[in-house]
């Protein structure tokens, strides 16, 4: 168990629809990841928070946003959602921003779009 | 375009010997790799990282092995074993910006 949570699992929705996924950090940590990964695909960089501050964005499409709260937990927003969009989104946390900092991933949640 | 490689999607080894996961990279900025280690239904989980200053990283069974002039790095797992039987991800860094992750491989090791 890495410490970080998401939820929810798993969600099943119809394209056009918005989805939210939320992430928990470690205790601790105050920076948070966004992934995606498709089938095939290696992990995609979405967007990374830093104590509440957007700090660094990936592929991120402009149908997603993002957002870090006062205790750290963050959202991912998925909207006018297409099939392709269907995958697996993961968090990470780490103490730092900095990238030689080991990041602690969450177990992720499975998006299917039909 | 993959700035990080992969390029075989599975390897099967058998229990006791040396698993060698390979992984490419185009940008010479890289100059911080980490592999990634991940089971069904759970997150990556960090295995193992290498510098650019260093050619070579060891813990355990586990070493990493850097060659930058061919931009190319491995995973050695020596003896390996049945619970090392998971996918792995090779990430790449550039002078501290986010990570570029590898598409994986997945490992099998069979009893």
């Amino acid at each position: 168990d890495s410490g970080v949570t998401q939820t929810p699992k798993h969600l099943i929705t119809a394209t056009g629809q918005r989805v939210t996924l939320r992430c928990s950090p470690r205790s601790g940590d105050l920076s948070v990841y966004w992934y995606q990964q498709s089938l095939d695909q290696g992990l995609q960089f979405l967007i990374q928070y830093y104590n509440g501050e957007e700090r660094a964005k990936g592929n991120i499409l402009e149908r997603f946003s993002a957002q870090q709260f006062p205790d750290l937990h963050s959202e991912l927003n998925l909207s006018s959602l297409e099939l392709g969009d269907s995958a697996l989104y993961f968090c990470a946390s780490s103490v730092q921003p900095g990238q030689l900092y080991e990041q602690f991933f969450g177990p992720g949640t499975r998006l299917t779009v039909l | 375009d993959q700035q990080v490689k992969q390029n075989s999607p599975s390897l099967s080894v058998q229990e006791g010997r040396i698993s060698i996961l390979n992984c490419d990279y185009t940008n010479s900025m890289f100059d911080y790799f980490l592999w990634y280690k991940k089971y069904p239904a759970e997150g990556p989980t960090f295995l193992i990282s290498i510098s650019s200053i260093k050619d070579k990283n060891e813990d355990g069974r586990f070493t990493v092995f850097l060659n930058k002039s061919a931009k190319h790095l491995s995973l050695h797992i020596v003896p390996s074993q049945p619970g090392d039987s998971a996918v792995y991800f090779c990430a790449a860094s550039p002078y501290g910006q986010n990570f570029v992750f590898g598409p994986g491989t997945r490992l099998s090791v069979l009893p």
